[in-house]
């Protein structure tokens, strides 16, 4: 199945760093989704996008959906320890004849003290 | 609390012996999945489920199979024939079907290892 691109792969920061991701692929999306994944556990959902251009914040964490429809941005403000993990983005097309959705590999975020 | 549980959280699998993993969600969700975790690889779909008594190969269907009987129950079997089983599974499910743009909703994983 098709896979997203997703940078950087890894990214080791001093606490109190801003933090950016992102994702992209060749095919457009209606969705972008962005999960988090602590050690030993099953990914949570941190932000859902519908509409291209759209910028939608949970707490220190901002998401935008790429005007192209083929990006997306998450970034977090001033980070702490327990932002450690690996941060996941999904693409999704509700059009029909595609893939349901389609997961990037992980920015795995590591804090260093 | 709504969810999904998977269950046992680890297994551990002889050579030429065939385990089950458990899904079960309480979501009312109609479609269901099963995903391979490995280190640096991602999430790679080994089968899904959109509706009760039809589910669909995904990308690494090989050696596994599953079944889904009822709405909230999507089991998953390691056959012997999976050579590398060595792995986080992680189930996962939505409201519609795969081909749709719903967000998944995942379980807490269970870790195979070979003993």
């Amino acid at each position: 199945g098709q896979q997203l691109n997703q940078s950087p792969q890894s990214m080791f920061i001093q606490e109190g760093e801003d933090v950016s991701m992102n994702c992209t692929s060749s095919s457009i999306f209606n969705t972008w989704l962005w999960y988090k994944q602590d050690p030993g556990e099953g990914p949570v959902l941190l932000i859902a996008l519908y509409k291209a251009g759209e910028l939608t914040s949970n707490g220190r964490l901002t998401a935008q959906f790429g005007i192209t429809r083929k990006d997306s941005f998450l970034n977090i403000s001033a980070s702490i320890p327990s932002d450690v993990g690996i941060y996941f983005c999904a693409g999704g097309y509700s059009g029909g004849g595609a893939d349901g959705l389609t997961f990037g590999k992980g920015t795995h975020l590591i804090i260093q003290p | 609390d709504g969810g999904i549980t998977q269950s046992p959280k680890y297994l551990f699998r002889k050579e030429g012996q065939n385990v089950t993993l458990s899904c079960e969600q309480n979501l009312n969700h109609d479609a269901m999945y099963w995903y391979r975790q490995d280190p640096g690889q991602g999430l790679r779909l080994i089968y899904y489920s959109q509706i009760v008594n039809d589910f669909q190969k995904g990308d690494i269907a090989e050696g596994y199979s599953v079944s889904r009987e009822k709405k909230e129950s999507f089991p998953l079997t390691v056959t012997s024939a999976q050579k590398n089983p060595t792995a986080f599974y992680l189930c996962a499910s939505s409201l519609f079907g795969r081909y749709s743009n719903q967000p998944q909703h995942f379980g807490d994983g269970t870790r195979l290892s070979i003993l």
